[in-house]
């Protein structure tokens, strides 16, 4: 069964911590994975997609296959980063579905 | 930058009443995707569509619900008959090609009395 798991409800953090989202999943396969980010009153963005390998906002994740996870991280955040976050997963080939995870809200303390 | 729009962004409708939800993809994608969000509730797959067809639908997408892509820009999902539990916010999605990311619409909120 394709599952995401994101164990954290809520994430408080002062600017300036470092922060890391957990994210966990199960698949049979090779999925991709993403985080989308949901900031106050704006629709669901992308964030980042582990086969980009990109940092963007000083965010990086990495992709775990042995642990299964892709954990979102950055060394220092920012009150800005407040907001929704959500790891998904879809399939490699073609147009699959995304799977998502019940999110995370990250709240960043001045 | 192009961005997916949706309406309305918000909709409220008597139980058993036909509700349509309206999204407008950007221009040139190919994929186009609805998905809900019930509160408090993770974001889940409905229906996908391509090459004016659907593609894949999820057990939550019944005979209650059908898509309809009626001229080269609109893709509406209709509930024909709607009950409380469809209160949810609605997202479109939309992604050019198959490989490419989606793109969401900001959702319009459904509620059902």
């Amino acid at each position: 069964a394709q599952r995401v798991t994101q164990p954290e409800k809520l994430l408080s953090v002062f600017k300036g911590a470092p922060v890391e989202l957990k994210c966990n999943y199960s698949y049979s396969g090779s999925p991709e994975l993403f985080w989308y980010v949901q900031y106050s009153r704006q629709r669901l963005q992308l964030l980042l997609r582990h086969i980009s390998r990109e940092s963007i906002k000083g965010f990086t994740a990495d992709l775990n296959k042995g642990e299964t996870s892709f954990h979102l991280k950055k060394p220092f955040a920012q009150e800005e980063d407040s907001a929704m976050y959500y790891c998904a997963l879809s399939g490699i080939s073609g147009n699959t579905p995304l799977v998502f995870g019940k999110g995370t809200r990250l709240s960043v303390i001045a | 930058e192009p961005e997916v729009t949706q309406t309305p962004s918000h909709q409220v409708t008597q139980m058993g009443q036909e509700v349509i939800l309206r999204c407008v993809p950007i221009s040139n994608h190919l994929y186009f995707y609805w998905y809900r969000q019930i509160l408090g509730q993770k974001v889940e797959f409905l229906v996908s569509f391509y090459n004016n067809e659907i593609s894949e639908k999820s057990e939550i997408f019944d005979d209650q619900f059908s898509v309809e892509r009626p001229d080269g820009s609109n893709f509406t999902l209709k509930i024909r008959s709607t009950k409380l539990e469809d209160s949810a916010m609605y997202f479109c999605a939309s992604k050019q090609g198959a490989a490419e990311t989606q793109y969401f619409g900001p959702g319009t909120r459904l509620l059902v009395l």
